[in-house]
C-alpha cells in the first residue's frame, strides 16, 4: 500500500541518548518534512527537504538534525535528547513544496 | 509577524451545519489548506483555496477572502465522525506552511 510510514511509533527515552526516527515514502514525493505537535499550539516545523540531497531548516530545528540522501528516505536524529523535545513528532511528503501534505502515523516520544 | 488565529474550540449537534473559521496575518500568500485530524491520527487534508470564492466538497465546504485574510470551513449534516481537530494552514511567500493550532469540534447527538 502506497505511503508513508514511521518508526517507531512510541519511544520512551533517557534524556542524553541518541535517537532517530525513521521516515519513507513510496509516493516518488519530492519534498519531506518533519513536524512536531503539542497540545495547544500548532504543528511546527522541524525540518524540510524540497528533494533529495537538500534539506533546509523550520521553525524550531534546534537538537535535530537530518538528512535526505535519496527520495525515499528522511530520518530524525536527535543527538542528545532532552526533556523539552517529548512530544508527538510527524513526518510528512508532499509531490513538491505548493502540494498538500501526506502524513505518517505520528512518532509519540517521550524523554525522561 | 506572521499569525493564524482559530478558536480553540467548538461544540455542534449532529445533523446540524457549523463554520469554523480562521483568521490570518502572513508574509506573503500562496494558498490556504484546511486538514483534519482524529484525536490521535495524523492529519489528513480536506481542502486547497488559492482564489477568493467558495470550494465546495460534498459536505464540507471552504471560503477564503484574501483582501479580508480570512477563511472558514463549512461542515453540513453533521456526523459524529466529524469529530476531530480542524487545523488551517497558510502557505507563505516563502513556500512554507504556516499552522494555526487548530479548532477542536465536539459534536452531540
Amino acid at each position: 500500500i502506497a505511503g508513508i510510514t514511521q518508526a517507531p511509533t512510541s519511544q520512551i527515552l533517557a534524556a542524553g541518548r541518541r535517537m532517530t526516527l525513521r521516515c519513507t515514502q513510496d509516493m516518488r514525493h519530492n519534498a519531506m518534512y518533519w513536524y512536531r505537535q503539542d497540545l495547544g499550539l500548532g504543528l511546527r516545523l522541524i525540518h524540510y527537504s524540497n528533494t533529495a540531497g537538500t534539506t533546509g531548516k523550520g521553525e524550531v530545528p534546534d537538537g535535530y538534525s537530518v538528512s535526505r540522501a535519496n527520495t525515499d528516505d528522511f530520518p530524525l536524529t536527535l543527538a542528545s535528547a532532552v526533556p523539552s523535545q517529548t512530544s508527538v513528532y510527524f513526518c510528512a511528503s508532499s509531490i513538491d513544496s505548493t502540494g498538500e501534505l501526506f502524513f505518517g502515523e505520528g512518532s509519540r516520544l517521550t524523554v525522561l | 509577524g506572521q499569525n493564524i488565529d482559530q478558536p480553540t474550540e467548538m461544540t455542534a449537534t449532529e445533523g446540524a451545519i457549523v463554520q469554523i473559521n480562521c483568521t490570518y496575518q502572513t508574509s506573503g500568500f500562496n494558498g490556504l489548506f484546511w486538514y483534519q485530524q482524529h484525536a490521535g491520527e495524523a492529519p489528513t487534508f480536506l481542502s486547497y483555496n488559492v482564489l477568493d470564492g467558495l470550494e465546495e466538497k460534498g459536505r464540507f465546504s471552504s471560503f477564503l477572502s484574501r483582501s479580508k485574510g480570512y477563511s472558514y470551513l463549512l461542515l453540513k449534516e453533521l456526523q459524529m465522525k466529524d469529530s476531530a481537530s480542524y487545523l488551517c494552514a497558510i502557505l507563505d511567500s516563502n513556500y512554507q506552511l504556516i499552522w494555526g493550532a487548530g479548532t477542536k469540534l465536539i459534536i452531540k447527538p
